[in-house]
């Protein structure tokens, strides 16, 4: 479970904060992918990069802004937040994008907004 | 569009009999179908998928699912449960035909419980 990782693992806060959740993969993968995981729903796809180019932007607020420096790091930067944001985050990687390859998710970030 | 049903949210068996974990699927063109599962406080785990081939697919754990496209189905089964699988257990499809999107659409769960 170490090719993926997500710092930090819990994230409270306010609505008016400026915070980043951070993921990095060791897997040497050219593939990374932001969800949102809230209880009750699918997973849904917020955000994918490809060799650091954005390829697929699901109607995500601009209150998220995603940034993916180099193949193996991604972040996802948050501000004035409301607290149905509140959720559990998850990146994911995977070799490619295309359709036959499964992604390797991390451990998430689980974000409270008060 | 594509979807995914899990019938299921919660499946129940006795340590030690089969478990099935149901999955149904609507795509356009081939499918690609993937099974995950998440223990608590952990992110998704890839267990198997079903790109071509046979139709039975093997995977992780003793995990394997069945690909049945006139019933547009694939389930999960092992053969003998263990308490350890208790889970909460993810069905995603993605379609090869469509406008280039990258989404994987995933079910909403389904959460299997052993019972020693």
């Amino acid at each position: 479970e170490t090719g993926v990782t997500q710092t930090p693992r819990h994230l409270v806060m306010g609505m008016t904060n400026k915070k980043s959740l951070k993921c990095e993969q060791h897997l040497g993968h050219n593939a990374m992918y932001w969800y949102k995981q809230s209880a009750k729903k699918p997973l849904e796809l917020m955000f994918v990069y490809s060799l650091e180019e954005r390829v697929e932007n699901n109607s995500v607020p601009s209150r998220f802004s995603p940034e993916c420096p180099n193949s193996s790091h991604l972040f996802l930067h948050l501000h004035t937040l409301q607290p149905e944001d509140s959720a559990l985050y998850l990146c994911a990687s995977s070799q490619a994008p295309g359709v036959s390859y499964e992604q390797y998710f991390g451990p998430g970030t689980r974000l409270t907004v008060t | 569009a594509q979807s995914v049903a899990q019938p299921e949210d919660q499946v129940n068996v006795a340590e030690g009999n089969p478990l099935t974990v149901k999955c149904t699927y609507s795509v356009s063109g081939n499918p690609y179908l993937f099974w995950y599962v998440q223990y608590p406080n952990r992110g998704l785990q890839f267990l198997l998928k079903y790109i071509t081939g046979d139709n039975l697919v093997k995977g992780s754990y003793g995990f394997e699912a069945e690909f049945n496209k006139s019933q547009t189905s694939f389930h999960l089964k092992k053969p003998s449960a263990l308490v350890s699988d208790s889970a909460l257990y993810f069905c995603a499809v993605r379609g090869d035909s469509g406008a280039g999107s990258y989404q994987l659409t995933f079910g909403k769960g389904t959460k299997l419980s052993v019972i020693p």
